[in-house]
């Protein structure tokens, strides 16, 4: 996990509140990625970033917004918590978006919405 | 739609043994296969990552193959130690976008002493 930092590694929330993950990378990465993991599923893609301001929607896009102002930090919104929005969380950086780059992936951040 | 099956879902193995997983995908055409693997409560991290003119890599004692005809892929792990429980989580990227990669829901592997 080294050079991404996920933030904060665990929170519980009740529905309908805010929530905001932070994804902090040291590696001036060019790509960001945000992924939820569910049981059952594979990792699945909600938005990912390609440079400061430039973001696009992933596969489960809905319910969530992303902003990265900053080389650094890849922000995950929920503006308003669903019960369907409990899963772990990661967030990956690839130095390119090129099908050949490896990704790394942060801890986690594991989100329940109760 | 394009989909990544893996089996078995977990696997129990005495520390010691091998053991393999496999990995069937249906996305055509494709540019890498990767292999992760992931200790609970962690990021995934990548093991192997095949091109699809390639057809073995080995990190260790792990080691890939590839069968790009049949669409298949296996995750070989020999004389296994306790540290390699965790779920290894096969990936296929297409063609079309690296933000199109596409993961498989993993293996659950688990040691026993």
């Amino acid at each position: 996990d080294a050079g991404i930092t996920q933030s904060p590694r665990h929170k519980v929330t009740e529905t309908g509140t805010p929530v905001t993950l932070r994804c902090h990378q040291t590696e001036n990465h060019r790509y960001m990625y945000w992924y939820r993991q569910d049981p059952g599923h594979g990792l699945r893609l909600i938005h990912y970033s390609y440079g400061v301001k430039d973001t696009d929607k992933g596969e489960v896009s809905d319910g969530y917004s992303v902003s990265r102002s900053k080389t650094e930090d890849f922000l995950l919104t929920l503006e308003s918590a669903t019960s369907s929005q409990t899963s772990v969380y990661f967030c990956a950086i690839s130095e390119g978006g090129g099908r050949a780059n490896v990704l790394t992936f942060g801890a986690g951040s594991r989100l329940t919405v109760l | 739609k394009n989909q990544v099956e893996q089996s078995p879902q977990s696997l129990i193995i005495l520390e010691g043994k091998n053991c393999t997983l496999q990995c069937n995908y249906t996305v055509s055409p494709f540019s890498n296969l990767r292999w992760y693997k992931q200790d609970t409560g962690r990021g995934p991290v990548s093991l192997t990552i095949m091109t699809f003119s390639e057809n073995t890599k080995s990190n260790g004692r792990y080691t890939a193959t590839l069968d790009a005809d049949t669409k298949q892929s296996s995750l070989h792990i020999t004389a296994s130690q306790l540290s390699d429980s965790a779920s290894y989580i096969c990936v296929v990227s297409p063609y079309s976008s690296a933000s199109k990669i596409i993961f498989g829901s993993g293996t659950r592997l688990s040691i026993r002493p």
